[in-house]
């Protein structure tokens, strides 16, 4: 089935570890986001990539890093995890890039405690 | 600054009409998109506006005013399904998406 996968779904984290969230994407989008949710706000963009072999920073970037090795992977690290990343990330893809629509998967719920 | 402002929570009767209003101060405009999220699960995407006017889909349209940084997406018939928060989000002279809190829709039969 075509679409956007993203493991764990939910995830404890003890505070100070490292923890890579994964992103696959089988739909050969050219773009690729990541995204937090925090009650209350909006989509947050941490970090995104145009195209495989570039990545760029948003609005939230820091503490979080990202690498976009090839065309189907995107995955986030947070390299030392702080109670503030508690939040619910979403990977979201897009076939043209910035200017097409954006499709999401299905999120990932951490909790640094 | 940026900003999108949209309601934080309405409430409509199954069967009726609602409209739940975008306003947004964003530098430059690329395009404005809604996006239905139910609670628990990933934003899907509804609906896409770049000119002034209405775009009908169904029982869902969404209405543009670039002059007024002005938009409202209009659900028809409400059905128990629709209960679901709605996004607003606006791409930005850099194309990037600036994206409103959500406006929770509670239908109640």
């Amino acid at each position: 089935i075509a679409g956007i996968t993203q493991a764990p779904t939910s995830q404890i984290l003890a505070a100070g570890r490292r923890m890579t969230l994964r992103c696959t994407q089988d739909m050969r989008h050219n773009a690729m986001y990541w995204y937090r949710q925090d009650l209350g706000l909006g989509l947050r963009l941490i970090h995104y990539s145009n195209t495989a072999g570039t990545t760029g920073k948003g609005e939230v970037p820091d503490g979080y890093s990202v690498s976009r090795a090839n065309t189907d992977d995107f995955p986030l690290t947070l390299a030392s995890a702080v109670p503030s990343q508690t939040s619910v990330y979403f990977c979201a893809s897009s076939a043209a890039g910035a200017t097409d629509t954006q499709y999401f998967g299905p999120g990932t719920r951490l909790t640094v405690l | 600054g940026q900003n999108i402002d949209q309601p934080t929570e309405m409430t409509a009767t199954e069967g009726a009409i609602v409209q739940i209003n975008c306003t947004y101060q964003t530098s430059g405009f690329n395009g404005l998109f809604w996006y239905q999220q139910h609670a628990g699960e990933a934003p899907t995407f509804l609906s896409y506006n770049v000119l002034d006017g209405l775009e009908e889909k169904g029982r869902f349209s969404s209405f543009l005013s670039r002059s007024k940084g002005y938009s409202y997406l209009l659900l028809k018939e409400l059905q128990m399904k629709d209960s679901a928060s709605y996004l607003c989000a606006v791409q930005d002279s850099n194309y990037q998406l600036i994206w409103g809190a959500g406006t929770k829709l509670i239908i109640k039969p």
